[in-house]
């Protein structure tokens, strides 16, 4: 099955660093969303970018997408402790309401 | 807020037994989706529903099959418990007109 990829896979920065982390995506998708699932949870949404937007910022997060190149970023701003955790990016394919998820970014931010 | 509630948090069974995973979810979502993850390879969507008595295949149904009778309640059913099937289970449910999912927080089955 297809399946997205987030890179890195871990990423571990200091408190009050950026985090980038980048997904990749194969099919023709409707929307992008970012979710985040701390310590083996269910996930909590963050942001939705649609397939005709190229950014949007919520709080300390911004999300690029380019459909040109199948691929996304998400930036969290100014990190925090509380940050701490896993990052998956999941695609909507076009026409209907299947989700596909990435395998995730885990983020460590040290105090 | 928005909740989705799934019946156990945590599951044993036996290998051969027929197991019965239920969510709920109560903002009325039309949308209804049963995962499984596993390290490494992220969440795996198994079945959707996106209406009462409506399913539809994920890319991992082997072994599984779903019910949805009613609009606020989907079943995810192991027919015959196999090892490998030993996973976290998410049920999430959206609302057809803004897609973002709300997941319940997991059962973790255990098969032996």
């Amino acid at each position: 099955s297809q399946q997205g990829e987030e890179d890195p896979q871990a990423l571990s920065i200091q408190e009050g660093e950026n985090a980038t982390m980048n997904c990749s995506y194969k099919t023709s998708i409707n929307n992008l969303q970012w979710y985040r699932q701390n310590s083996g949870r269910g996930l909590v949404h963050l942001i939705l970018i649609r397939s005709n937007e190229r950014e949007k910022h919520s709080g300390r997060l911004r999300v690029t997408l380019d459909t040109s190149k199948k691929s996304s970023s998400l930036l969290i701003t100014a990190s925090r402790a509380a940050d701490t955790a896993s990052y998956f990016c999941a695609t909507v394919t076009s026409g209907t309401y299947k989700y596909i998820f990435g395998t995730g970014t885990r983020l460590k931010v040290l105090a | 807020d928005v909740k989705v509630t799934q019946s156990s948090r945590y599951l044993v069974k036996r290998t051969g037994e027929k197991v019965f995973l239920e969510c709920v979810q109560d903002m009325d979502h039309e949308n209804m989706f049963w995962y499984r993850q596993d390290p490494g390879l992220g969440l795996r969507l198994i079945y959707f529903s996106y209406d009462v008595k409506m399913k539809e295949k994920g890319d991992i149904p082997e072994g599984y099959s779903v019910s949805r009778e009613k609009k606020e309640r989907f079943s995810l059913i192991l027919e015959s418990a196999s090892t490998n099937q030993t996973s976290m289970y998410l049920c999430a449910s959206s609302s057809a007109t803004t897609y973002e999912q709300y997941f319940g927080p997991g059962t973790r089955l255990t098969v032996t």
